[in-house]
Parts: C-alpha cells; structure tokens; sequence
C-alpha cells in the first residue's frame, strides 16, 4: 500500500526552539490531517486542511495543504516539553462515497527542557 | 463522552489461537475502521466499513477479518495469529468518509 514520505524521522530539539516537519507524496489528495500521539495512547486530531493553498493555525501549531495538493507541512512554535510525542501526516481522498486515508511514518519529537 | 473503545488494550497470545479485539464507538458514526502500528512503518489500514454490512480491504488485509452487523461495533479478527501479526492496533471512526478520524487508545497484541 501507499505510504507518506514524512520527515524527518526523529528529531531532538531545545524548548523554546520552533519546529518544522513535512510530508510528501506522489498522489493528489483532497484532504491533509495532522495527528499527535502521546505514549500509550491513540493518534489525536491536530489541525485539518481541506484546500489545497489553506494555512491553518491551531495555537503554536501552524501547517499548510501544499498547492500540488502533494505535500503538507507543520510548523510548532516556542516548542515546550508537552509537545514530546510523534507526529503523523495523513492524506485522505475521497471519491464516490469512497475514503482512503494513508499516513506518513510519523516524526518522533523529543523537547530538551 | 464521545469515544472509541477497544477491548482488550493489552493481550498476549499464542500462534493459531483465534482471537477477536472489539471495537465500539458512541458517536452514530457511520465510517470505522482498524489500522495496525508498527515502528518506522506508521499507520496502514487493515479493513474499514463505510456503513452496516459494508466492509472493505485495507492496505495490509491478510490474516484478518471484519464485520459490521450494528452501527457501534467494528471487530477485529484474527482466525489463526501468526508472530507477524503482532502489533498496536487501533481502531477508529468517522462520521462521514472525509470526516474528522477518531482513534481509540489501541490494543497492544503480542503472537508468540
């Protein structure tokens, strides 16, 4: 099956540093999710993008929907120790009543405090 | 609370023994669905259901089985575990397809 390229894969950052992760892929999508996931347990809904172009904002959180409709980025600023957690892009299509959702491997976010 | 549960969150089991994780989510969701995460490899998509009685494959399929009888429930079987298939796996739903996904909190299952 399909998957996202995300990247990057892992990365150790100092609080208070801003922080850049992205996704790429070779197919249209209609729709960009990013998810974070805690330790032990389920991915939770960050931010949704629905327009290719869209800049979206959820606090320190901000991400784009790419123009290709191919690509996606998030941006979290002023980085604190809570945003420990991996990161997961996902693109979703949907056609005739029809969704397929893939996701990215995940970007593993560790916060020096 | 609007949620998805699953049960059991933590299993271990044997190769060949049947085993079933449920699923049941309280929101009148019409879309579920079961993805299993593995390191370096994400998220991938093992069956999902767009409405009662209507399932459909994933991207990685093979040694499981669905069904959809009531609206609420989405279980996940497995007929005979193999090692492979050990995994977290995750169980969630949407409203429509193209809607916000909801995750349950995962089901750790360990095949030895």
């Amino acid at each position: 099956g399909q998957q996202l390229n995300q990247s990057p894969q892992s990365m150790f950052i100092q609080e208070g540093e801003d922080v850049s992760m992205n996704c790429t892929s070779s197919s249209i999508f209609n729709t960009w999710l990013w998810y974070k996931q805690d330790p032990g347990e389920g991915p939770v809904l960050l931010i949704a993008l629905y327009k290719a172009g869209e800049l979206t904002s959820n606090g320190r959180l901000t991400a784009q929907f790419g123009i290709t409709r191919k690509d996606s980025f998030l941006n979290i600023s002023a980085s604190i120790p809570s945003d420990v957690g991996i990161y997961f892009c996902a693109g979703q299509i949907t056609s005739g009543g029809y969704q397929k959702v893939t996701f990215g491997t995940g970007t593993k976010l560790q916060v020096i405090p | 609370e609007a949620q998805v549960t699953q049960n059991p969150r933590y299993l271990i089991t044997v190769t060949g023994k049947k085993l079933t994780v449920t699923c049941s989510q309280n929101m009148n969701h019409e879309y579920m669905s079961w993805y299993r995460q593995d390191p370096g490899l994400g998220l991938r998509q093992i069956y999902y259901s767009m409405n009662v009685e209507v399932t459909d494959k994933g991207d990685v399929p093979e040694g499981y089985k669905v069904s959809r009888k009531e609206k609420r429930n989405f279980p996940l079987i497995l007929e005979s575990p193999s090692p492979n298939q050990t995994s977290l796996y995750f169980c969630a739903s949407s409203f429509h397809s193209g809607n916000t996904i909801y995750f349950g909190e995962g089901s750790w299952l360990t095949v030895v």
